[in-house]
């Protein structure tokens, strides 16, 4: 069954302690992204990668970090959490978006709380 | 650039209404167009998506949308709403070889028995 694996989904966790929120797809997918869901707001993307070692940043980068050194897993790291990085966070991947129309899929989320 | 914009903020119809779910959408370039569905406490599933074949498209439970260039639409319908179908529904849309998908805002659709 085709699935993108997210965890953990649910976390509450202090301002300052690094923490990481790891995504693994088993489609063999080349193109992997990390959005962010506020009310009102739809989905933003943070960071998205094109293939292994290849990695850029999206609308909201600022606070956090990717790396890509396997195909199947693109982990999101928040070196040092703050508050208004609240958040539901989705890890989605595709076939390649160079085809507008390629299906992208979603993990079930994980909802992060910064006290 | 690409944009997207829901209408509606919140949407209530009664079970076995129709639905009508309006959307709007911004776009140099073809798109293609997408409607996700979010249940509470789950993930984004896709409904129906239109890659510049038929203007009408049919999805998942009972589920469909009709492109229309000249309006730049793509309004989700169903001709009779179930309980099950209470979720918040996002409109999106893509550009090939862009690197981001872009979301409208969102649409909270109720359902009431």
């Amino acid at each position: 069954e085709a699935q993108v694996t997210q965890n953990p989904r649910y976390l509450i966790t202090v301002t300052g302690k690094k923490l990481t929120v790891t995504c693994s797809q088993n489609m063999n997918h080349e193109y992997m992204s990390w959005y962010r869901q506020d009310p009102g707001l739809g989905l933003r993307q943070i960071y998205y990668s094109m293939n292994v070692e290849v990695t850029d940043k999206g609308d909201v980068p600022e606070g956090y970090k990717v790396s890509r050194k396997e195909k199947r897993n693109f982990p999101l790291i928040l070196e040092s959490p703050s508050p208004n990085q609240t958040s539901l966070y989705f890890c989605a991947s595709s076939s390649t978006p160079r085809s507008s129309g390629n299906t992208i899929y979603f993990g079930e989320g994980s909802w992060l709380t910064v006290v | 650039a690409q944009s997207v914009t829901q209408l509606d903020s919140h949407v209530s119809v009664s079970e076995g209404t129709p639905v009508l779910l309006r959307c709007n959408y911004s776009s140099s370039y073809s798109p293609s167009l997408f409607w996700y569905v979010q249940h509470p406490n789950k993930g984004l599933q896709l409904l129906l998506k239109y890659t510049s074949a038929a203007t009408l498209v049919k999805g998942i439970n009972g589920f469909e949308a009709e492109f229309k260039k000249s309006e730049t639409s793509f309004h989700l319908t169903k001709p009779s709403a179930h309980m099950s179908d209470a979720a918040e529904y996002f409109c999106v849309v893509s550009e090939a070889g862009r690197r981001a998908l872009t979301f409208g805002s969102g649409t909270r659709l109720q359902v009431q028995p």
